[in-house]
């Protein structure tokens, strides 16, 4: 099952730096695109959101950008922090349903 | 902050045996759910629980799967022959529902080790 696709497992970014991920999606049904974070020994934690009809949401430090005829999604983080260091999964919901499809996970390093 | 607790958070067992984890969702929320993560792999949906049914459930959540909210405050998990690929990190989440937009809220996750 590869509906959504994370490359690049692990990034490395100096404090106060910009950390971007990425994210590829198969599937033109889905509603609504998520970025959720997780720390070790926790649950994921949702982070971000963005409708299918929009192409930018942002939040604080957190960006996400939509690019449907790319099936494209990235997550801008700016400044990076120490505390940002986690998992961070991008996920998607299909219409019409509530299975999120996950990706496998991008681990972030803030380096102080 | 109301949260999503789940017990136990490590249980190991030997294959064959049945299996319970139990979940406590936030209160006021209608729609409950079980993922799992295989070490190394994607989250994965197992089942979505509302109105004390279940609403959806993927391919992996068989027979030996069942779900149930037995008392108004719980929601279990119950596998009830384990295999060795059960071995993995359960999540439940929970959802108030009133817009879907995928927005989930996760308990720390169940390890379940199957021997």
């Amino acid at each position: 099952d590869q509906q959504v696709k994370q490359n690049s497992p692990s990034l490395s970014v100096q404090e106060g730096r910009i950390s971007i991920l990425n994210c590829d999606y198969t599937n033109s049904m889905f509603d609504y695109f998520l970025w959720y974070k997780k720390y070790p020994a926790e649950g994921p934690t949702f982070l971000i959101s963005i409708s299918s009809i929009k192409d930018k949401n942002e939040d604080g430090r957190f960006t996400v950008f939509l690019n449907k005829s790319a099936k494209h999604l990235s997550l801008h983080i700016v400044p990076s922090q120490p505390g940002d260091s986690a998992v961070y999964f991008c996920a998607a919901l299909p219409y019409g349903n509530n299975r999120l499809a996950f990706g496998k996970g991008n681990q972030v390093v803030v380096i102080p | 902050e109301p949260e999503v607790t789940q017990t136990p958070s490590h249980q190991v067992t030997q294959m064959g045996q049945e299996v319970i984890l139990r979940c406590v969702p936030i209160s006021n929320h209608l729609y409950f759910y079980w993922y799992r993560q295989i070490l190394g792999q994607k989250v994965e949906f197992l089942v979505s629980f509302y109105n004390n049914e279940i609403s959806e459930k993927s391919e992996i959540f068989d027979d030996q799967f069942s779900v149930e909210r037995p008392d108004g405050s719980n929601f279990t998990l119950k596998i009830r022959s384990t295999k060795l690929e059960d071995s993995a990190m359960y999540f439940c989440a929970s959802s108030d529902g009133t817009v879907n937009t995928g927005e989930l809220f996760f308990g720390e996750g169940s390890r379940l080790t199957v021997l």
